[in-house]
């Protein structure tokens, strides 16, 4: 079975810019979440999404959106980039909401310049 | 009360030699407690996961002790390798009510040959 897997792996923006990137769940997973892991922050919890509905949001501008398609693929946006939104995106998956077991994407490398 | 703190930040070790990660919180919500192994350029990856209902989990090599009481865990890694060179995270979650995983700061080993 196919891992995570998210789109671009890398990618480079200049502030104002906006980025959409992109996370495909394993394969029967319907729950997708994101987070954010920069040297300074460390790992942080950015948004969940089930069935197409965001249940849960974590403490980042409104710059910062995403949704979920029916097919449980998931897609976040960053508008307005700053050069403090530089960092490693990572998408993880999981069968259901609530589902203590999150498998993990290799990540989108994103550099504001 | 959403704090996972983990030390130490780097660890350096001898093959073959014992590797300890502490890890504690605050937040008795929590009730599953996940270790992530992440290599350079790559995502987390899940290793051992623990619940609060058992005091120790061991999976070939490596161990995780759990503290309800002290609200502390750790991860130990028995005879360290130096493919075990890594970043390892510590996370804790309300697993049913949410896919947000809270993240300790990570800690870098190093099993020198």
């Amino acid at each position: 079975k196919a891992g995570v897997t998210q789109t671009p792996r890398y990618l480079i923006k200049t502030r104002g810019q906006q980025v959409t990137l992109s996370c495909s769940p394993i394969s029967g997973h319907r729950s997708v979440s994101w987070y954010q892991q920069t040297p300074g922050q460390g790992l942080q919890f950015l948004f969940e999404y089930f069935s197409e509905t965001q249940r849960n949001k974590g403490n980042f501008p409104g710059r910062f959106s995403g949704r979920q398609f029916s097919n449980s693929r998931s897609e976040m946006n960053v508008s307005t980039l700053e050069l403090g939104d530089s960092a490693l995106y990572l998408c993880a998956s999981s069968l259901i909401a609530g589902e203590d077991t999150q498998y993990f994407g290799p990540g989108t490398r994103l550099t504001v310049l | 009360q959403q704090q996972v703190k983990q030390s130490p930040q780097s660890l350096i070790v001898q093959k073959g030699g014992i590797s300890i990660i502490n890890c504690a919180y605050e937040n008795t919500a929590f009730d599953y407690f996940p270790w992530y192994q992440q290599f350079p350029g790559k995502g987390p990856a899940l290793l051992i996961a623990i619940r609060p209902d058992v005091s120790e989990k061991k999976e070939g090599r490596f161990t995780i002790s759990f503290n309800k009481s002290a609200k502390q865990f750790s991860l130990h890694i028995m005879d360290s390798q130096p493919g075990d060179s890594a970043t390892y995270f510590c996370a804790a979650i309300r697993a049913g009510a949410t896919n947000k995983l809270i993240f300790g700061t990570g800690t870098l080993l190093a099993v020198q040959p």
